[in-house]
């Protein structure tokens, strides 16, 4: 099992340009996350699904987009990018509500936002 | 509402001493509570969690820690310090209805020095 993959695992971006972060997870998990990690700030929820179809807004959805239109992909976008959107994004993944499960996460994409 | 606080962004230990890193959490129903390591240029993985039951817990690679309710934390600690101890440590806690949403803290440095 590969696991949570993410795709890119760097991108460089100019300010106003678009475009799409793509997570994958081979392990028939229901739940899926986008997080953004900033220095001395943790870990933030940009969007979460919580199956097939479905998207919700965590604490910083702003200037992201999300789409799960398959079980194993979460998507994140960014239609016109901002320095203040330079961060290392995480996709996460965990089974399901039936009990507390831990997230399994993916090794980032670095962005750089000029 | 819920809240996690970890108490010094940085921490160095000599290599064989002990391991101490502190997580005070906030939550308005009974949490669980989780702690992850992210190595450099890595992913979140699981070190250990506490859910129900037993509440010194065990985890992975010696650490292990205590839920005390009436101080309403959750300390990771290590006996002796290792070299590949190296690492950054997020304190995490979950509500235990809903969706799972998971609040992590801001995370802690451990340098370990030889």
């Amino acid at each position: 099992n590969a696991g949570v993959t993410q795709t890119p695992k760097f991108r460089v971006l100019k300010t106003g340009q678009s475009m799409t972060l793509l997570c994958a997870q081979d392990m028939n998990h229901e739940y899926m996350y986008w997080y953004r990690q900033d220095p001395g700030m943790g870990l933030r929820l940009i969007h979460y699904s919580v199956g097939e179809g479905t998207t919700a807004k965590g604490e910083v959805p702003d200037g992201y987009n999300v789409s799960r239109l398959k079980k194993q992909n979460f998507l994140l976008g960014l239609e016109s990018a901002a320095p203040s959107q330079t961060s290392v994004y995480f996709c996460a993944s965990s089974k399901d509500r039936g009990r507390v499960n831990e997230q399994f996460f993916g090794p980032g994409t670095r962005l750089t936002v000029l | 509402a819920q809240s996690v606080t970890q108490l010094g962004s940085h921490v160095s230990v000599s290599e064989g001493a002990l391991v101490l890193l502190r997580c005070n959490y906030s939550s308005s129903v009974p949490p669980y509570l989780f702690w992850y390591v992210q190595y450099p240029n890595q992913g979140l993985q699981l070190l250990l969690k506490y859910t129900t039951g037993a509440t010194l817990v065990k985890g992975i690679n010696g650490f292990e820690a205590e839920f005390k309710k009436s101080e309403t934390s959750f300390h990771l600690t290590k006996p002796s310090a290792h070299m590949s101890d190296a690492a950054e440590y997020f304190c995490a806690v979950i509500n235990s209805g809903g969706y799972q949403k998971v609040t992590f803290g801001t995370g802690t440095k451990l340098q370990v020095i030889p």
